[in-house]
């Protein structure tokens, strides 16, 4: 596509229940990143994928949240058991190949708020 | 431990000057580094991209410099306009394509 897509572009869940966020990057980008950015914080580094190699998941702050990649483009986010802490925006990013000096694009997020 | 700082304050200045922005980095050994444009409700933006080896880049009124020995990163807007009020954010590669941003600082430019 044209750019980074996320969906939904909003989501309110209730405390305890599971969340997908969904990230379609841009078509031919082999590296694709998922950060979260709380009200007026900066990003928060959460995942990265690289082609066919093991993801980096250092950020990844509990064993509440996973993400995988398919085939190497769509990827999705999971929450689970959310908690009111999780409330944020969900930023997924590619690049065309992830290598030193490549601009990663941003999609516009996917706002969560758990209630 | 690995920080990278921006000021938290908002920067305010009248519409024609020069805006200056600071990132400072400590215990990282970046190989680039890169700033950000977000406007609220969206998602960042990229601008410039600088290199470990590079002193200075720039681009229309945009100008990046980056200092490894001070640690430190210095984005500048020139002639500024009430058009680029925006948070800036400066971003490091820490390893090959994972990139660490700071927290950003707002710039306001006043007409």
């Amino acid at each position: 596509g044209a750019g980074v897509s996320q969906s939904p572009s909003n989501k309110v869940t209730e405390k305890g229940k599971d969340v997908e966020l969904r990230c379609d990057p841009i078509s031919g980008h082999t590296a694709l990143y998922w950060y979260r950015q709380s009200l007026g914080q900066g990003l928060e580094f959460l995942i990265y994928f690289q082609g066919n190699s093991a993801p980096d998941k250092s950020g990844l702050p509990s064993d509440r949240f996973s993400a995988e990649r398919t085939g190497g483009s769509v990827s999705t986010l999971t929450i689970q058991r959310t908690q009111q802490e999780d409330s944020a925006v969900y930023l997924c990013a590619s690049s065309a190949t992830g290598r030193s000096g490549n601009t990663i694009y941003f999609g516009e997020g996917s706002w969560l708020t758990v209630v | 431990s690995q920080k990278i700082e921006q000021n938290s304050e908002a920067l305010n200045i009248q519409e024609g000057k020069t805006a200056t922005l600071t990132c400072n980095y400590t215990n990282y050994s970046p190989a680039y580094l890169q700033w950000y444009r977000q406007d609220p409700g969206r998602g960042p933006v990229f601008l410039l991209l600088i290199r470990e080896n590079e002193k200075e880049k720039r681009k229309e009124r945009l100008k990046v410099t980056f200092d490894t020995t001070l640690k430190q990163s210095l984005f500048h807007i020139t002639a500024s306009q009430p058009a680029d009020s925006a948070t800036y954010l400066c971003a490091l590669a820490v390893n090959t394509g994972k990139l660490i941003f700071g927290q950003g600082t707002t710039l306001q430019v006043k007409p």
